[in-house]
């Protein structure tokens, strides 16, 4: 069974500082990966999707790499800004899960303070 | 171009009572799945529509219906709810096409049971 953590938690950190955010998942046959920013009460807006053959994916100040062998995957947000400030998700999709089902992680929750 | 829409965005009933929460999906899309996530938690996925029938489901109750129409919208029914059913419930919606049953989220619904 797929299990998905993020650690840590929880991060706070001043503008401009560089945030990283660490997803890690137990069964490496995954079809892709994706990061998700989720605002207070709202739902999930999808920030980058990595296939399983990639390393990397890039979006401005976002990069999300991949290692599918070691079951990691991190995001980086260069220069943080205030705006910043969300919960930050990341979901596998299985190589069985032919209809694209995605299993979470429990987030991080990034404060960026001015 | 409409994304995906749910209603209603907020809703309180107590204990004991049903609720359907409702989902349009985003256009071209012929696939709606539906997640819940509890407070602090990432979502958990509920179960999937695809021509009108649930075609996978998570590890729910059968207290956890659904339903999809002719013009793909879908509803989520809720019966005999209890207090653990308060949460955010999402609705996503894709389709086999170029990007391959990649999940659209729509805002979702805040269901709390008292």
């Amino acid at each position: 069974k797929q299990e998905v953590t993020q650690i840590p938690a929880a991060l706070s950190v001043p503008e401009g500082e560089n945030l990283v955010l660490n997803c890690s998942f137990t069964d490496s046959a995954i079809y892709n990966l994706q990061w998700f920013r989720q605002d207070p009460g709202k739902g999930l807006t999808s920030l980058l999707l990595i296939q399983s053959s990639q390393r990397e994916q890039t979006s401005g100040r976002l990069n999300a790499s991949l290692d599918k062998s070691s079951g990691r995957s991190t995001l980086y947000i260069a220069a943080s800004q205030p705006g910043d400030s969300a919960t930050y998700l990341c979901a596998v999709r299985g190589t069985t899960d032919s209809w694209g089902k995605l299993q979470f992680g429990a987030g991080t929750q990034v404060v960026v303070t001015p | 171009d409409a994304g995906v829409t749910q209603s209603p965005t907020h809703l309180i009933k107590t204990r004991g009572q049903q609720v359907t929460l409702r989902c349009s999906p985003k256009s071209g899309h012929d696939t709606v799945s539906w997640y819940q996530q509890a407070l602090g938690q990432g979502p958990q996925f509920i179960f999937q529509y695809y021509e009108e029938e649930e075609r996978q489901r998570g590890n729910f109750p059968d207290r956890f219906s659904g339903h999809q129409f002719p013009n793909y919208s879908s509803e989520l029914n809720v019966n005999a709810l209890l207090l653990g059913d308060s949460a955010l419930y999402l609705c996503a919606s894709s389709s086999n096409g170029q990007r391959g049953y990649e999940q659209y989220f729509g805002p979702g619904t805040r269901l709390t049971v008292t």
